[in-house]
């Protein structure tokens, strides 16, 4: 079952922050972040383990709440680099990695 | 390491032809999925494969589909007879083991008319 991403899409001016939300509704054991840009394959931002750890990197950084099965990722101070569509994958066992239907970040300038 | 690779980039092909798309994954990993991606669905998983297995292919559409790992280094993911609701852009993606980065081809567009 794939998780559920908010919103759909975001439009922001330069420099500004967004957060994008990822839910599922089975216990998962990892979530993935990926960027997508335009007519290309989507690209590994990060992973995050059960246990709750906040990763990122850069001005890039996404939590991961294990209880209420839920991730973020946080863009701090948006660049026009981080324009793309983001997905969220999730690992809720066997190894099946399952992705959301996207969110499609807009940075003008 | 050149990624992961698959052919053809590019299909356009009538409907009722049969379509096989081929992916070379990543030497040493063990997992393997195809996805397809649209506008309505995002990406969705069709397959995947662990030490050359299917594992669940629950997301394959209908009968129609099917897909192929005869081998570590080489998948293939079959739609006969094609129909123009299978146009979407078909992605491959390996890893090395769960919950481990997964590396996607640069994708198949595929346009059937």
């Amino acid at each position: 079952q794939q998780p559920v991403q908010s919103p759909q899409a975001v439009i922001l001016r330069e420099g500004e922050d967004a957060v994008i939300n990822c839910s599922s509704s089975k216990a998962l054991y990892s979530v993935h972040w990926y960027r997508q840009k335009h007519g290309e394959a989507p690209v590994f931002l990060m992973i995050l383990l059960k246990g709750g750890e906040q990763k990122g990197h850069d001005k890039i950084s996404a939590s991961f709440n294990e209880k209420k099965q839920q991730s973020s990722l946080y863009l701090t101070a948006s660049q026009l680099s981080y324009s793309g569509t983001y997905f969220c994958g999730t690992e809720g066992g066997a190894q099946k990695l399952v992705f959301g239907q996207g969110t499609r970040l807009t940075i003008n300038p | 390491d050149a990624g992961v690779i698959q052919s053809p980039r590019h299909e356009v092909t009538e409907m009722g032809q049969e379509v096989t798309l081929r992916c070379k994954p990543i030497s040493g990993h063990n997992s393997l999925f195809w996805y397809r991606q649209t506008m309505m669905r995002g990406l969705e998983l069709l397959i995947y494969f662990n030490n050359n297995v299917p594992i669940d292919d629950s997301g394959m559409p209908e009968d129609r589909f099917s897909a192929k790992m005869p081998n570590a280094s080489f998948s293939t993911l079959k739609i006969q007879p094609s129909e123009p609701r299978d146009s979407a852009v078909y992605f491959c993606a390996s890893r090395r083991q769960m919950n481990t980065e997964a590396f996607f081809g640069q994708g198949t567009r595929l346009t059937v008319v």
